[in-house]
């Protein structure tokens, strides 16, 4: 069963204090894993795309690496307004489309000052 | 701008009635999906189409309808027959890749549902 879990649910960190984000997911074939950020009461807001084991991405203080089994998010010397959940979630093969994303349930990042 | 437009942003329904969101994109993407998002649970697929006049039920279709009609929009109703409609409802839509796979879906602000 296709599935991801992300960890912690949650993380505090001081502004500063630089720290990862785990995605781990069991799909059949990877087609692509995303990452997103939601802040309360709004929708997800993209951030990156990686398709093959190995790839890196950046953006401001946000690195995310991938792996055969895990992706993990970086946060380099994080501010206040890093603080949001982040989501990760994968590509499936579901109803014979490939278009289809399966979500992890997400990490609560809080940034203290 | 491009992007994907909700509305409206809070609904209120009595119990028993249907009540219908709105989605628009102006990306002129081909994909476009509805999900629900619960407090301490991922996003949950609804109902999702890939070209107009075609859509597929998704993890959670019980209780909803769609429709698309055209390319830019694609309603989602929410009918009696679903039992805990109270949600967050996020609308998103994505385009085609090279390899027959997708690029990242693109998110509306979402409409919270309140049945009272």
């Amino acid at each position: 069963e296709d599935q991801v879990t992300q960890s912690p649910e949650a993380l505090r960190l001081q502004e500063g204090e630089s720290s990862s984000l785990n995605c781990s997911y069991t799909v059949s074939g990877l087609r692509g894993l995303f990452w997103y950020r939601q802040d309360p009461g709004k929708g997800p807001e993209f951030l990156f795309t990686l398709y093959s084991a190995g790839e890196e991405k950046e953006k401001e203080r946000l690195k995310a690496t991938l792996t055969k089994k895990e992706s993990f998010l970086h946060i380099t010397a994080p501010k206040p307004e890093d603080s949001a959940t982040y989501l990760c979630a994968v590509l499936r093969n579901y109803g014979g489309s490939q278009g289809n994303l399966i979500f992890g349930k997400g990490t609560k990042l809080s940034v203290k000052p | 701008d491009g992007g994907i437009t909700q509305s409206p942003k809070y609904l209120f329904r009595k119990e028993g009635q249907n009540v219908t969101l709105s989605c628009e994109q102006n990306l002129n993407h081909d994909a476009m999906y509805w999900y629900r998002q619960d407090p301490g649970q991922g996003l949950r697929l609804i109902y999702y189409s890939q070209i107009v006049n075609d859509f597929q039920k998704g993890d959670i279709a019980e209780g909803y309808s769609v429709s698309r009609e055209k390319k830019e929009s694609f309603p989602l109703t929410v009918t009696s027959a679903q039992k805990n409609p109270t949600a967050f409802y996020l609308c998103a839509s994505s385009t085609f890749r090279a390899g027959g796979t997708y690029n990242e879906q693109f998110f509306g602000p979402g409409t919270r549902l309140t049945v009272l």
